[in-house]
């Protein structure tokens, strides 16, 4: 059974803290991604990565940034914090053409 | 750009009804769609893509170029089909999803 693994289910931080969000998969996937889901918007892609230390925008990046340094894992880091990023956030690995994207339980961030 | 709509944010629809979930793209290329459903507490996973043309717990999906649609249709809903529903559009390699919409199935 494929697994995508989201460290914590749940996260209270503050405003300017620095979060990190951790996603490790074990299906040996290159493509990884991060969404957000809210309410009425969807899922929209932050950040993706289809290697090792490889990274491209999505289309909101802003107040975010990335780190893959192994291929397995898939870090989202909020440099700091704000209001406006409390959400859920969701990882997802890509085997490539032919394969679903495998989701995790996704991480729901409160920032206060 | 909006590349995948789904019009409906709520669909509510009595046990036994059938079930439209519409979903229209924008791509000028030759498109991958997918069906993605999450259950309450569970994880967003596949339910159908295009390419296969499978029947997946009685819903079906046609891609239609003409209409740049994709809509998931099922003759007769069922009580575990509530659930939230989005519609994917893969480019390359990015996945690209709609709005969702949310399914009640009204016993």
């Amino acid at each position: 059974d494929v697994k995508v693994t989201q460290s914590s289910r749940y996260l209270v931080k503050r405003t300017g803290e620095k979060v990190f969000l951790e996603c490790v998969q074990d299906m040996d996937h290159e493509n990884m991604f991060w969404y957000r889901q809210d309410p009425g918007l969807g899922l929209r892609l932050i950040y993706f990565s289809y290697d090792v230390k490889m990274k491209e925008k999505g289309d909101i990046p802003e107040g975010y940034s990335v780190s893959r340094e192994k291929k397995e894992r898939f870090s989202l880091i909020l440099e700091s914090a704000s209001t406006n990023q409390t959400s859920m956030y969701l990882c997802a690995g890509w085997g490539g053409i032919n394969s679903p994207l495998h989701f995790g339980n996704g991480t729901r961030l409160t920032v206060t | 750009a909006q590349r995948v709509t789904q019009p409906e944010k709520l669909l509510s629809v009595f046990k036994g009804a059938p079930v439209e979930l519409k979903c229209n793209y924008s791509y000028s290329g030759s498109p991958e769609l997918f069906w993605y459903v999450q259950y309450s507490r569970q994880r967003l996973q596949l339910l159908l893509r295009h390419i296969s043309r499978e029947s997946i717990k009685g819903f079906t999906a046609d891609l239609n170029k003409g209409e740049t649609s994709f809509h998931l249709k099922k003759p007769f809903a069922q009580e575990e089909d509530s659930a939230m529903y989005y519609c994917a559009l893969l480019t390359g390699n990015q996945f690209y999803f709609g709005t969702g919409t949310s399914l009640t199935v009204i016993p």
